[in-house]
């Protein structure tokens, strides 16, 4: 277990929903990141949050968004569905230094969220 | 920017046979380096990293990698694999300082054949 919980494992939507996948890093994990996993992409890094605040940006659509709330728990909003959307969204957290940079630059991912669009 | 290369996606080996898989990187400032593996419906776990000191770095499930700075590699090998090794294995670098993001590799499937 990495203490990094995501919710929900499994997700099945239409074309043109929205869906927030919600992520709460291990305690005491101050940067979070989000990553894409899809048979033709790869992991694909979206984007990092360090302490609330956005850090780096990957390759997200304008379509995803994100966010890390004061609690440190963090979301990632993805709208207006299309096929190709559909893959396994993985939070990985790290202690990161105040810089943003992590600590030993080891990441602990949850199970990931598996996103179906039909 | 960092980049990660690992040029077999792929790679079939026979139960308890010795396997090395490769991982290139390429960065102009200094970088930390991992292995992580991916076994089938979980997520992500680290294997082994080096972030400095010796550059034959020893991991979890007998596992070893060595870093060479000259030919900006860091191979995973393994002197005997069980069918439980049967995972995609990612290789990722990160810069030692600064807010870039962690940068992996496409990731190679290990097929372990009994």
């Amino acid at each position: 277990d990495s203490g990094v919980t995501q919710t929900p494992k499994h997700l099945i939507t239409a074309t043109g929903q929205r869906v927030t996948l919600r992520c709460s890093p291990r305690s005491g994990d101050l940067s979070v990141y989000w990553y894409q996993q899809s048979l033709d992409q790869g992991l694909q890094f979206l984007i990092q949050y360090y302490n609330g605040e956005e850090r780096a940006k990957g390759n997200i659509l304008e379509r995803f968004s994100a966010q890390q709330f004061p609690d440190l728990h963090s979301e990632l909003n993805l709208s207006s569905l299309e096929l190709g959307d559909s893959a396994l969204y993985f939070c990985a957290s790290s202690v990161a230094d105040y810089r943003g940079t992590p600590n030993t630059g080891e990441l602990f991912f949850g199970e990931g969220s598996r996103l179906t669009v039909l | 920017a960092q980049s990660v290369t690992q040029l077999d996606s792929q790679v079939p080996v026979f139960e308890e046979a010795p396997v090395e898989l490769r991982c290139n990187y390429s960065s102009s400032v200094s970088v930390y380096l991992f292995w992580y593996v991916q076994y089938p419906n979980q997520g992500l776990q680290l294997l082994l990293k080096y972030l400095s000191g010796s550059t034959l770095v020893k991991g979890i499930n007998g596992f070893e990698a060595e870093f060479n700075k000259s030919q900006t590699s860091f191979h995973l090998r393994k002197p005997s694999v069980h069918i439980s090794d049967t995972a995609e294995y990612f290789c990722a670098v990160t810069p030692l300082r600064g807010y870039q993001k962690v940068t992996f590799g496409t990731g190679t499937k290990l097929q372990v054949i009994p």
